[in-house]
């Protein structure tokens, strides 16, 4: 069972416009997410993440929402660029004191059109 | 400026014959991470090591294994690679839980791994 889904392989975004990057999950027990983007033929890039107690973190044209109740993660990306465009990963962690997994979520691919 | 540094990029190995991938990090972060990631799948853990406690993940072949001889260096091992153990593996570290929040992983660029 996928514990960490994010339903939307690709997405297409004009530039300027808000991008919005969806993440369902099913334990409410994880305590913190993070969005995670990738380039072609490079290693992830921790982009911002959000812990449980919170339902909203901003960082520069990234916001991330948490709604509990939803058991749901959203990026929000405002003005789309084109150098955002690249897969976008949430991924989640359990409060185990000795265990650092990060659960992830199968990606979504984000192209912005010029 | 490089923080967790993956040698060599890209690697050829034939089958069955034994490779070494490494890792360093000037973070001074405690733990390190190897996961393996095929095509545009999510990556997949492998083992961790928290200072020097290894944490082998229960799914992870015995063909894996991993050392770290100091806390800026990791090795990856694959015993006798197999066409199915090509990927992209990367190398991955952290603070330590207690700190504020839960610390994000920050990534190496990967290591592209062909098995002829």
């Amino acid at each position: 069972d996928q514990q960490v889904k994010q339903n939307s392989p690709s997405l297409s975004v004009q530039e300027g416009r808000i991008s919005i990057l969806n993440c369902d999950y099913t334990n409410s027990m994880f305590d913190y997410f993070l969005w995670y983007k990738k380039y072609p033929a490079e290693g992830p890039t921790f982009l911002i993440s959000i812990s449980s107690i919170k339902d909203k973190n901003e960082d520069g044209r990234f916001t991330v929402f948490l709604n509990k109740s939803a058991k749901h993660l959203s990026l929000h990306i405002v003005p789309s660029q084109p150098g955002d465009s690249a897969v976008y990963f949430c991924a989640v962690t359990y409060p185990q004191v000795s265990n650092y997994q990060l659960i992830w979520g199968a990606g979504t691919k984000l192209i912005i059109k010029p | 400026d490089a923080m967790v540094i993956q040698n060599p990029r890209y690697q050829v190995t034939q089958f069955g014959k034994p490779v070494t991938l490494s890792c360093s990090q000037t973070l001074n972060h405690n733990v390190m991470y190897w996961y393996q990631q095929k095509s545009s799948q999510a990556p997949k853990l492998l083992f961790h090591y928290y200072d020097k406690d290894f944490n082998n993940e229960a799914d992870t072949p015995d063909n894996f294994q991993s050392r770290r001889p100091n806390t800026s260096f990791c090795f990856l091992d694959i015993r006798s690679p197999g066409l199915g153990d090509a990927a992209m593996y990367l190398c991955a570290t952290s603070r330590s839980q207690g700190t504020s929040g839960r610390p994000a992983q920050y990534f190496g660029p990967g290591t592209r791994l062909t098995v002829t």
